[in-house]
């Protein structure tokens, strides 16, 4: 059974600039999640989304957005780049029911 | 609302002495608990769960935790280190299966040879 897959696994963005990350979950998986990580405030959970629909949002500024698609698929999308914005963004799946998450290698962003 | 404290940041020992990671946790229901562990440029991987069956669980690479419910804890233990279990490790609360996990600031385990 293949894993998470994210999408590009490395990025270099420019401050005030829009990116867009993918994410793959396990199949058979309905729940994606996002979570930021970053050396000072660790690994903060961005947003939820089961069923096409968000579930859960964590506290950061409405530049941070996603969806998903019917196949599960997820997206999220960061406008208007900042410097603090740098940070490995990680993507991970849970099955219905179950509560442990599987996580994909996340993605590494640069903004300079 | 649940929370994780992971009473150190760095663990260092060596190789071939036992490990102890320290994880303490704050929930308003019966929760489930979990370890997970980073190497390097890695995403996480799970290491092992509790989810109200037996209190001491049993991990993947020879890891266990055991719940205490009378003192919040949730420790990380192994009886000898390996130099490829210096990672970071993650201690994580989930009150139920709908809400966000919640982390552990995380503890970096440094294996001395």
């Amino acid at each position: 059974k293949a894993g998470v897959t994210q999408t590009p696994r490395y990025l270099i963005k420019t401050r005030g600039q829009q990116v867009t990350l993918s994410c793959s979950p396990i199949s058979g998986h309905r729940s994606v999640s996002w979570y930021q990580q970053t050396p000072g405030q660790g690994l903060q959970f961005l947003f939820e989304y089961f069923s096409e629909t968000q579930r859960n949002k964590g506290n950061f500024p409405g530049r941070f957005s996603g969806r998903q698609f019917s196949n599960s698929r997820s997206e999220m999308n960061v406008s208007t780049l900042e410097l603090g914005d740098s940070a490995l963004y990680l993507c991970a799946s849970r099955a219905r029911g179950d509560t442990e998450a599987f996580f994909g290698q996340g993605t590494r962003l640069t903004v300079v | 609302a649940q929370s994780v404290t992971q009473l150190d940041s760095h663990v260092s020992v060596s190789e071939g002495t036992p490990v102890l990671l320290r994880c303490n946790y704050s929930s308003s229901y019966s929760p489930s608990l979990f370890w997970y562990v980073q190497h390097p440029n890695k995403g996480l991987q799970l290491l092992l769960k509790y989810t109200s069956a037996a209190t001491l669980v049993k991990g993947i690479n020879g890891f266990e935790a055991e719940f205490k419910k009378s003192e919040t804890s949730f420790h990380l233990t192994k009886p000898s280190a390996h130099m490829s279990d210096a990672a970071e490790y993650f201690c994580v609360v989930s009150d139920a299966g709908n809400t966000p996990l919640v982390f552990g600031k995380g503890t970096r385990l440094s294996v001395i040879a």
